[in-house]
């Protein structure tokens, strides 16, 4: 039972690269979400969705967009990275956010921009 | 604009005494409230909630109680064991339009028990 799998664990960016940070999840949730976390913030929410098809902005999401074309994935992408990027990524999902079920999340991509 | 708050940045407690973590909310509308746990190169992982309505809820060591007018939710460990050892994360639960919503987390709380 795989669960929430990020990939990768660690990535170095240099300035205005782009990438995409790959979430899947094997436990057919509807329910989808992006965070980051930075010392003395907390999580943060970037991006959600509540199904294939449909996404919605969260706390910070300037920088990043999101797609959900089906209901494994939830790719993050960071179109020209910024240092203020660097940060803990955390891929979350559940069957419904809206009724108490609690978010499943992966072991995060530490991402470093230069 | 911090509609969570954890403003105890770290907690430290002797093992088998209590641990009481804090949380501060502002938005009335919340309608779950959610511990996390979190160990150090892992996600956090889920580990008790309260329904706005209630008031206290208990899972083995670990209670959670609600203070509503006061915008005020805590967590309580006992006995603590230094496998408590970890960044606690209180968040709430908020509903938007078209049966959406998200999760909105605090700042975390690292707690620190000692044998």
């Amino acid at each position: 039972n795989a669960g929430v799998t990020q990939t990768p664990k660690f990535q170095v960016l240099k300035t205005g690269q782009s990438m995409t940070l790959q979430c899947a999840q094997d436990m057919n949730h509807e329910y989808m979400s992006w965070y980051r976390q930075d010392p003395g913030m907390g999580l943060r929410l970037i991006h959600y969705s509540v199904g294939a098809g449909i996404t919605d902005q969260g706390e910070v999401p300037n920088g990043y967009n999101v797609s959900r074309s089906t209901t494994e994935d939830f790719p993050l992408r960071l179109l020209s990275a910024a240092p203020s990027q660097t940060s803990v990524y955390f891929c979350a999902s559940s069957t419904q956010v809206f009724n108490n079920s609690p978010l499943h999340f992966g072991n995060g991509t530490r991402l470093t921009v230069t | 604009d911090q509609q969570v708050k954890q403003n105890s940045p770290s907690l430290s407690v002797q093992e088998g005494r209590i641990s009481i973590l804090n949380c501060d909310y502002t938005n009335s509308m919340f309608d779950y409230f959610l511990w996390y746990k979190k160990y150090p190169a892992e996600g956090p992982t889920f580990l008790i909630s309260i329904s706005s309505i209630k008031d206290k809820n208990e899972d083995g060591r670990f209670t959670v109680f609600l203070n509503k007018s006061a915008k005020h939710l805590s967590l309580h460990i006992v006995p603590s064991q230094p496998g408590d050892s970890a960044v606690y994360f209180c968040a709430a639960t908020v509903y938007g339009s078209g049966n959406t919503g998200k999760l909105i987390f605090g700042q975390g709380t690292t707690l620190q028990v000692k044998p």
